[in-house]
């Protein structure tokens, strides 16, 4: 299958900073990928989606100020959690599709610490 | 709304077992269905995606079926090894959007 990569795959930020994850597609060009949240011990929740070159499409409850989604190119879409605050912290994890491929393939993940 | 169910929500089995984790859906108008494990504190790991016009999937020790009518699919561990503890987690596909609607998993325990 084809390969994604998220980085950070950690990061601690303080209150009110605002913090970039990247994803990446490694071998293929993603027309469109998707930025999911899972809460400890939950399932993963779609926050929104994203096609290169336009606007991100959010689900419902999801703050589009608060989390900013670029998808600038066919190889990387970020997410920047903005004014981060303690109850933002958890598991994101992106994943990507594009032309030929039957699934979309997703990255390792991003623990984010609001501390 | 689709949604989708995984039961059980925990599953401990002794080594050598034979198991089955449940998967329900909603609405069966789905593209197709996709297994994964995860690790704590990790990403995913896709194990068998099922087409909508397939009834199951093999990959070693793993298989996957699929009744779309009824709305479920299984997944079946042959011979359990403590390497198989993780989460099982089953989405399902709508479109061809490659959008995931997903259950909210199973965590598995092989003892050893």
């Amino acid at each position: 299958g084809a390969v994604v990569s998220q980085h950070p795959s950690r990061v601690i930020c303080k209150s009110g900073t605002s913090v970039k994850i990247e994803c990446r597609s490694l071998d293929f060009q993603a027309t469109t990928m998707f930025w999911y949240r899972q809460f400890p011990k939950k399932s993963l929740m779609l926050m929104a989606t994203s096609n290169e070159g336009s606007k991100a499409t959010y689900e419902q409850g999801v703050e589009k100020d608060k989390f900013l989604i670029n998808h600038a190119s066919l190889t990387l879409s970020t997410l920047t959690v903005t004014s981060a605050h303690p109850e933002d912290s958890s598991f994101y994890i992106c994943s990507a599709g594009g032309p030929g491929y039957t699934e979309a393939f997703f990255g390792q993940g991003t623990r984010l610490t609001v501390v | 709304k689709q949604e989708v169910t995984q039961i059980p929500a925990a599953l401990s089995v002794p080594e050598g077992e034979n198991l089955v984790l449940n998967c329900s859906f909603t609405d069966s108008a789905i593209y197709n269905l996709q297994w994964f494990r995860q690790d704590p504190g990790k990403g995913l790991t896709s194990l068998l995606l099922i087409q909508s016009s397939q009834r199951e999937q093999t990959s070693g020790r793993l298989n996957a079926s699929l009744d779309k009518s009824s709305g479920r699919s299984t997944l079946y561990i042959a011979a359990s090894q403590p390497g198989d503890s993780a989460t099982y987690l089953c989405a399902v596909r709508m479109d061809s959007s490659y959008k995931l609607i997903f259950g909210s998993g199973t965590r598995l325990l092989v003892r050893p």
